[in-house]
């Protein structure tokens, strides 16, 4: 079946840092990848998507980059901010219409 | 559109009693998920429709576990009796055509069984 493994946390960073969570995934046919994030008490939010290889998507500063050849989808950010503190799940899309979320990823910005 | 809508926000109740989750999806979507988050397990997929017709009930975790989907527009997820390792986060999510742009959650029902 479908997998993801994502870079285990928590991880705290200092203000203005560069971010990388790592995301790895197994998956039948073509999925689409997206990066979702959970701010605390609340539901996820889509945070950006990739349909096809060596797609690249984005959102508010954060990138990731659709890696067919090492079925990769990591997510980066050049500078972090206290306000981006929150929950991270890699989750790819296959053809069965159902996301495999990965276990999360939590995200610590001090000032 | 006001999104993914659910109801109670916070529900608690007694051990054994039955419990009634809602949901109001995305006008328009054709899939809904019913989802569980503890610190425990993470994000549980319980069970998810297409068009109201149930297609994968393989997540929900016993026979006190049910959901319905009676018209586009509404589903529920019940539990009875309720266990208080039921406590929970249960979230409803839409999305259309495959999900291939991708799930829209709502804010969820946090359930506490004492």
């Amino acid at each position: 079946g479908d997998s993801v493994t994502q870079m285990e946390g928590p991880v705290t960073l200092s203000e203005e840092a560069f971010l990388t969570i790592n995301c790895t995934y197994t998956a039948t046919g073509y999925p689409s990848l997206f990066w979702y994030v959970q701010y605390p008490g609340e539901g996820l939010q889509l945070l950006l998507k990739a349909t096809k290889a060596d797609d690249k998507g984005s959102n508010k500063g954060f990138e990731a980059t659709y890696r067919k050849e090492t079925t990769s989808f990591h997510l980066e950010k050049g500078s972090v901010q206290v306000s981006d503190s929150a929950v991270y799940f890699c989750a790819p899309n296959t053809n069965a219409g159902k996301s495999t979320f990965g276990d999360g990823t939590t995200l610590t910005v001090k000032p | 559109d006001a999104g993914v809508i659910q109801s109670p926000r916070h529900e608690v109740t007694e051990m054994g009693q039955e419990v009634t989750l809602r949901c109001k999806p995305i006008s328009g979507h054709d899939y809904l998920f019913w989802y569980r988050q503890t610190m425990m397990r993470g994000l549980e997929l319980l069970i998810y429709f297409n068009n109201n017709v149930p297609i994968d009930d393989s997540g929900m975790p016993e026979d006190r576990f049910s959901a319905k989907m009676p018209n586009a527009s509404f589903s529920t997820l019940k539990i009875q009796p309720s266990e208080p390792r039921d406590s929970a986060v249960y979230f409803c999510a839409s999305s259309l055509g495959r999900g291939r742009g991708g799930y829209t959650f709502g804010s969820g029902t946090r359930l506490t069984v004492v």
